[in-house]
């Protein structure tokens, strides 16, 4: 029983290239959320989604970033144009359900270096 | 608004001490309070969900309480092993992500 997978698990993009994290959720599991952690900082929300939809993109940042979450595939997080600030380690979570329950499992995370 | 608070910073033990970990939020209706523990280059590991003040909850040498303003995780004769940042994370009702607090580092000497 395969848990939450991330690739690739270390990223290195120059400033103005594109990143692109993929995430699969473990089996079963239709809710996926992305947190973003900085050096010596906490674990922030960025966004969750459900297969084909956006629930909450609270927490991400109005340009340059995206997440998609197709009918069919892993889970994408994608940023354009990246800048130095980026660089951070980005997890990925699922879940089997909302309501009472909400334990969120989390990937091994992809660590993006912007040189 | 909503914060999770995590002390200490971090905490350096001798195999055999127990101690405990304290977490203290303020959310406007807690759905549930979550602990992890995070191990260097790696995602949080899902360790306890606490969802009602009095609730308690053990795993080998950890054991997680809850009130109604902080929670608490004590470990009883740690191990080197048990060496890791231990994360503690909170949901909201009607919300469904996790706020999380920075983190106690702990490091138990053999």
């Amino acid at each position: 029983n395969a848990g939450v997978m991330q690739n690739p698990r270390h990223l290195v993009r120059r400033r103005g290239q594109e990143a692109r994290l993929r995430c699969s959720p473990m089996k079963g599991h239709s809710h996926v959320y992305w947190y973003r952690q900085l050096p010596e900082e906490g674990l922030k929300f960025m966004v969750y989604l459900q297969k084909e939809n956006i629930i909450d993109e609270s927490g991400m940042p109005k340009e340059r970033f995206s997440a998609e979450f197709p009918k069919e595939g892993p889970s994408i997080l994608r940023i354009q144009q990246v800048v130095r600030g980026d660089s951070a380690a980005y997890f990925c979570a699922s879940s089997p359900r909302t309501g009472v329950y909400n334990e969120q499992f989390f990937g091994p995370g992809t660590r993006l270096t912007v040189l | 608004e909503d914060q999770v608070t995590q002390s200490p910073e971090a905490l350096r033990l001798q195999e055999g001490e127990s101690s405990s970990l304290n977490c203290s939020y303020t959310v406007s209706g807690l759905r549930g309070l979550f602990w992890y523990r995070q191990d260097p280059g790696k995602g949080p590991e899902f360790l306890f969900t606490l969802y009602s003040a009095g609730e308690e909850k053990e795993k080998e040498r950890l054991k997680a309480t809850l009130t109604k303003k902080e929670s608490f995780l004590h470990i009883t004769a740690p191990k080197p092993e048990d060496s890791a940042t231990y994360l503690c994370a909170v949901c909201k009702n009607r919300d469904d992500k996790i706020i999380f607090g920075k983190g106690t580092r702990l490091h138990i000497l053999p």
